[in-house]
């Protein structure tokens, strides 16, 4: 089946635009997650979505930073008043939980932000 | 909270020797491990995992890793690399229980030649 997709694949942004990702999870996939890569400071966990239950938002580095999901599935993270700092890779992966509440994350291709 | 250690930023190997990527872990509660692989301008990939059970587990391309609760290492291993292989591998853990958010480590670079 399909895996997680993400768009854009590359972003240009200036800086103090706002930019929109966007995430498409494996479908049935209850969890969503958001995580950034970048050269200082490895893979983060930014927020996820488990479910009908309330976000853990406590990735997320500022108030410029926010996500939904929509109807279960697609997640968009919006950036606001982009900053060069903010200038990474945006990773998006999902999750089905197993027997006994085991589960294991699958990885979109990422979306490339580069803020100038 | 938990932390991951991936001590080697860089492992240079000949094709065909072994190699052995190390992680250790800290952590207060039972936590899953794995390992994921990135090439170029890709995303993660799973390569294997440790939820529960044995701890040797095998993973995709002939990978394996093995859990040592004691020396709390979860450390990967190939016995004869190739040149395909290059890549930056990354250790994770998550809490064991619920959907639970991952931690990294800072990668290793692998990196295969002639």
């Amino acid at each position: 089946g399909a895996g997680v997709s993400q768009s854009p694949s590359n972003k240009v942004t200036e800086k103090g635009k706002d930019v929109e990702l966007r995430c498409d999870p494996i479908s049935g996939h209850t969890a969503l997650y958001w995580y950034r890569q970048s050269l200082g400071q490895g893979l983060e966990f930014l927020i996820y979505f488990q479910g009908n239950s309330a976000p853990d938002k406590s990735g997320l580095p500022s108030d410029r930073f926010s996500a939904e999901r929509t109807g279960g599935s697609v997640s968009t993270l919006t950036i606001q008043r982009t900053q060069q700092e903010d200038s990474a890779v945006y990773l998006c992966a999902s999750s089905s939980r197993g027997a006994g509440g085991r589960e294991t994350q699958y990885f979109g291709p990422g979306t490339r932000l580069l803020v100038l | 909270a938990q932390s991951v250690t991936q001590l080697d930023s860089q492992v240079p190997v000949f094709e065909e020797a072994p190699v052995e990527l190390r992680c250790n872990y800290s952590s207060s509660v039972s936590v899953y491990l794995f390992w994921y692989v990135q090439y170029p301008n890709q995303g993660l990939q799973l390569l294997l995992k440790y939820l529960s059970g044995s701890t040797l587990v095998k993973g995709i391309n002939g990978f394996e890793a093995e859990f040592n609760k004691s020396q709390t290492s979860f450390h990967l291993r190939k016995p004869s690399v190739h040149i395909s292989d290059t890549a930056e591998y990354f250790c994770a853990v998550s809490r064991t229980g619920t959907a639970s958010k991952l931690t990294f480590g800072t990668g290793t670079r692998l990196q295969v030649t002639l």
